[in-house]
């Protein structure tokens, strides 16, 4: 069975460009979260879709925005790139909202010049 | 905001060894899971325990939960240079769905 598939692996976008990640979960799995890891802030979630519906948010501008598709598959965007952006961008898949384990891609990582 | 800490931050052991780490939060929690991940790359499911668990085998894994003291233990024993990695405690509530909260994690150094 395939894991969490994460695309594109790697992205160097220049300050005030805007991006677009995409995050595949696993087969049948239709709760799709986002995390953002730092060195200075570590994991920091993002926010959770599940059946095409935002469920949570963290504690982000209104410039980082997601969407989840019919089949489950979700993308995130991050518009007017700041160079604290940069970071390892992480999608993770459950079975449903609660009481599931959560299995995680092998991240985007974003690099803002 | 993290919900909790990790401790240690880093540990170094010979192969071989036991390795112990803990992790503590702060509020109420439904699961805990431990989580690794090597140099920057995805995170590597190890366990998950429920609020209503008191501890949990996986192989060489072993993961305790204390809710008095809010807190979890994950050991790895007969530890292998393939376990250098850091080492993540996340968190979840009923009323949050599945957002995780994470600690700061524990870098492990197996040497052989």
């Amino acid at each position: 069975k395939a894991g969490v598939t994460q695309t594109p692996r790697y992205l160097i976008k220049t300050r005030g460009q805007q991006v677009t990640l995409s995050c595949s979960p696993i087969s049948g799995h239709r709760s799709v979260s986002w995390y953002q890891q730092t060195p200075g802030q570590g994991l920091q979630f993002l926010f959770e879709y599940f059946s095409e519906t935002q469920r949570n948010k963290g504690n982000f501008p209104g410039r980082f925005s997601g969407r989840q598709f019919s089949n489950s598959r979700s993308e995130m965007n991050v518009s007017t790139l700041e160079l604290g952006d940069s970071a390892l961008y992480l999608c993770a898949s459950s079975l449903a909202p609660l009481d599931a384990e959560a299995f995680f891609g092998q991240g985007t990582r974003l690099t803002v010049v | 905001s993290q919900q909790g800490e990790e401790d240690p931050q880093a540990l170094s052991i010979q192969e071989g060894e036991n390795a112990t780490m803990n992790c503590s939060y702060k509020t109420s929690i439904n699961n805990l899971q431990w989580y690794r991940q090597n140099s920057g790359r995805g995170l590597v499911h190890l366990i998950l325990i429920r609020s209503n668990e008191r501890e949990k085998h996986s192989g060489r894994l072993r993961v305790t939960l204390d809710t008095s003291k809010k807190s979890s233990s994950l050991l790895i024993t007969a530890s292998r240079a393939a376990d250098t990695a850091s080492y993540f405690c996340a968190t979840d509530k009923k009323a949050a769905g599945n957002k995780l909260t994470f600690g700061g994690g524990t870098r492990v150094l197996v040497k052989p």
